[in-house]
């Protein structure tokens, strides 16, 4: 059983980025893939891109692309999101999940993003 | 991409059943049978419920049950209880690697 932990709550200032991380554990971590997918508050999932580790290669959803970064790191089994640019309605839960169907999910990360 | 259209909400009374439609194109939808669907509770993180359009995880429920036709994808529940009481989201494959999420259904139990 895949458990997937992410970083802690943060506040970033709009222009600012900020990195996320979702550290596996258990099954492979290589061989399946991790999405990243965001709630902002009142709203709506949104996929933003993914990374399959054993090739290091990233997806993203058109809307993200040339702002989002999805990297991986086999040697700890934990996979990043940075956001850059960021803007108030950035503020989200940002959660991690593995696999194709999403069948394993990190308990999400609060990012505010104010002045 | 554009969001999979969902019915803002869907109600229903215990031991009733009620289905929840996923709207796409023949770009998503209509071109994959990879649809997914997800509950989640206020506060929590979404939980897979369907997967590959009609598929249950050891541990749901038989009371959800899913299908396709053309470019829209349903998500059924029967016997509805108070615990079913939450946000359903459709989400399917849209080409190159990438995955589309529906806007989302808020189901009462009334």
């Amino acid at each position: 059983q895949v458990q997937l932990v992410q970083s802690g709550a943060e506040v970033k200032k709009p222009g600012s980025s900020v990195k996320v991380s979702c550290k596996a554990s258990g099954g492979t971590f290589s061989s399946y893939t991790i999405s990243w997918v965001r709630q902002a508050p009142g709203q709506g999932l949104e996929w933003m891109g993914r990374i399959i580790p054993i090739l290091g290669i990233a997806n993203y959803a058109q809307k993200f692309q040339g702002r989002v970064t999805i990297t991986a790191d086999k040697s700890t089994s934990t996979a990043y999101m940075e956001l850059s640019s960021l803007r108030s309605e950035d503020t989200a839960v940002y959660y991690c999940a593995s696999g194709k169907p999403l069948d394993y999910w990190g308990q999400g990360t609060l990012v505010t993003v104010s002045s | 991409q554009s969001a999979l259209t969902q019915p803002a909400s869907v109600s229903g009374s215990p031991g009733q059943s009620i289905t929840i439609s996923c709207t796409g194109t023949s770009s998503d939808v209509g071109s994959y049978n990879l649809v997914s669907w997800y509950q989640q509770h206020p506060g929590k993180a979404p939980k897979l419920m369907i997967y590959e359009g009609s598929k249950r995880p050891s541990g749901v429920s038989n009371r959800f049950s899913g299908s396709k036709s053309g470019n829209t994808a349903s998500l059924t529940i029967s016997g509805l209880q108070a615990e079913d009481e939450a946000d359903y989201y459709c989400c399917s494959y849209a080409g190159s690697s990438t995955l589309v999420f529906g806007t989302g259904t808020k189901v009462t139990v009334l």
